[in-house]
């Protein structure tokens, strides 16, 4: 069973940059056919997409956050990182690490969540 | 466009039927997957591509599409399928991840 495990400081202060580990078990994060994603979720909000990384380090961002995020993996450890630089108060979330796996070029979907954490930023 | 069109709220009786909502542009590409959210906890993959379910998830979860909308039908609604629903696809040739914005799930 595979098991996601989100990890870091939950409390940002302005201006700095907010870094997040995501450890894997239960599987391999250099396996083809699966991305390793990040998530967001302001309190009481909807899901936000932040990115996603492959096994080899290819990144793809969203757009709205490309200038401020940056992911990484480190395959010897099993683990994803996240940087989001010059946080404010807008990015207090919960934060999710996922796998989103791909079966086909138009099948796409995130089977296995981290409980998430949530990281504060004071205003 | 590149969004995720969803109903925010929907109420059904127990032991109902129920279909929510998924429109997008996107759609008519890429196959939606549906999560459950329930307060306090991770989301959850109940239904991904054309109508495939996770192990575990019930059978009373069913998903569909046609043209820009996809649909998650609950059959025979259960007092613990109260909950968020949140729909995702890829979204054009740059693959962004989008995601609706939730239908509350609410169990009379």
């Amino acid at each position: 069973q595979v098991q996601l495990q989100e990890s870091g400081p939950g409390l940002v202060k302005p201006s700095q940059t907010l870094s997040l580990t995501c450890t894997v078990s239960g599987g391999s994060i250099s396996s083809e056919g699966y991305y390793w994603s990040w998530i967001r979720q302001h309190p009481g909000k909807g899901l936000e997409w932040i990115g996603y990384i492959s096994y080899s380090g290819n990144t793809n961002y969203n757009p709205s956050l490309e200038s401020r995020v940056t992911m990484s993996i480190d395959t010897s450890k099993n683990q994803v990182s996240l940087k989001l630089s010059s946080v404010t108060a807008a990015d207090t979330a919960v934060y999710y690490c996922a796998r989103d796996r791909y079966d086909s070029g138009w099948m796409y979907y995130f089977d296995y969540w981290g409980q998430g954490t949530l990281v504060t930023v004071p205003s | 466009s590149s969004e995720l069109t969803q109903d925010p709220a929907v109420s059904v009786a127990l032991g109902q039927t129920v279909k929510i909502t998924c429109q997008g542009d996107s759609l008519r590409r890429y196959y939606a997957s549906w999560y459950q959210q329930k307060p306090g906890q991770a989301p959850v993959l109940v239904v991904y591509g054309e109508n495939n379910r996770p192990s575990g998830i019930p059978d009373r979860f069913s998903g569909s599409s046609s043209g820009n909308t996809a649909s998650l039908t609950f059959t025979g609604t259960q007092a613990e399928d109260e909950a968020d629903y949140y729909c995702s696809s890829r979204a054009g040739a740059d693959h962004h991840v989008l995601f609706g914005g939730g239908t509350k799930l609410t169990v009379l």
